[in-house]
């Protein structure tokens, strides 16, 4: 089945720094997203991106399908950017089944 | 705009007392819904999907049950809790563009 690695596991960010997020993949995709997870656990859909680049704000995301990878850009990051960044792929015709990476803790400090 | 609501916010029971999570959408007409589990330190995984009222598919075993009583409504169950139950609970709903859209999330403690 579907493998997806996330790296770095965590990363410590003096505030106004950039961060660059990984996630690799295993097999070819439908749907990729990228989430970040509150401290207390809920989560929130920062990007639905299959392919290619998309920004909002100070977030990019970029997926390459054929390199099978995806990164989650944080431009200029502020203390409450602070929390889980989780990527999630789908692969089957069940759309709703996510296969979620361990996710990497960004910690910002002022 | 849709909304997605889920109850309680938490939950401290005791192994082999039952349990019931319920989760609502509003403003989305016959939505896919899934329930998705947490353990600590580990990650998300679906439990269960359902497409319309009255159907539901377990993708993950974990002696829980769902059920779909209403077309707005996903209740999460089961009458005899384990200690591996403990975690976060997430209901979701499945948008535009393929792209799940989230609960808050029940936090579960089993003792």
């Amino acid at each position: 089945g579907q493998q997806v690695q996330q790296s770095p596991a965590s990363l410590v960010l003096q505030e106004g720094e950039n961060a660059e997020l990984q996630c690799n993949f295993s097999t070819s995709l439908n749907s990729m997203q990228w989430f970040y997870q509150r401290p207390e656990g809920s989560l929130v859909s920062l990007f639905y991106n299959p392919s290619g680049t998309k920004q909002s704000g100070r977030l990019t995301s970029t997926t390459v399908i054929k390199e099978r990878r995806s990164s989650l850009h944080i431009s200029s990051s502020q203390i409450t950017d602070s929390g889980t960044y989780l990527c999630a792929t789908n692969t089957g015709a069940n759309t709703g089944k996510l296969t979620f990476g361990h996710g990497t803790i960004l910690r910002v400090h002022p | 705009a849709q909304t997605i609501h889920q109850w309680p916010v938490a939950e401290i029971k005791a192994v082999g007392s039952p349990l019931s999570l319920g989760c609502t959408i509003k403003g989305k007409s016959s939505p896919n819904l899934y329930w998705y589990w947490q353990a600590t330190g580990g990650t998300l995984q679906q439990l269960f999907y359902s497409i319309t009222v009255g159907q539901v598919e377990s993708v993950v075993q974990l002696n829980l049950s769902a059920s779909r009583p209403k077309d707005d409504q996903f209740i999460l169950s089961t009458e005899k809790l384990l200690l591996s139950h403990s975690g976060f609970y997430l209901c979701a709903w499945l948008g535009d563009q393929n792209t799940l859209y989230f609960g808050a999330g029940t936090r579960l403690s089993v003792l």
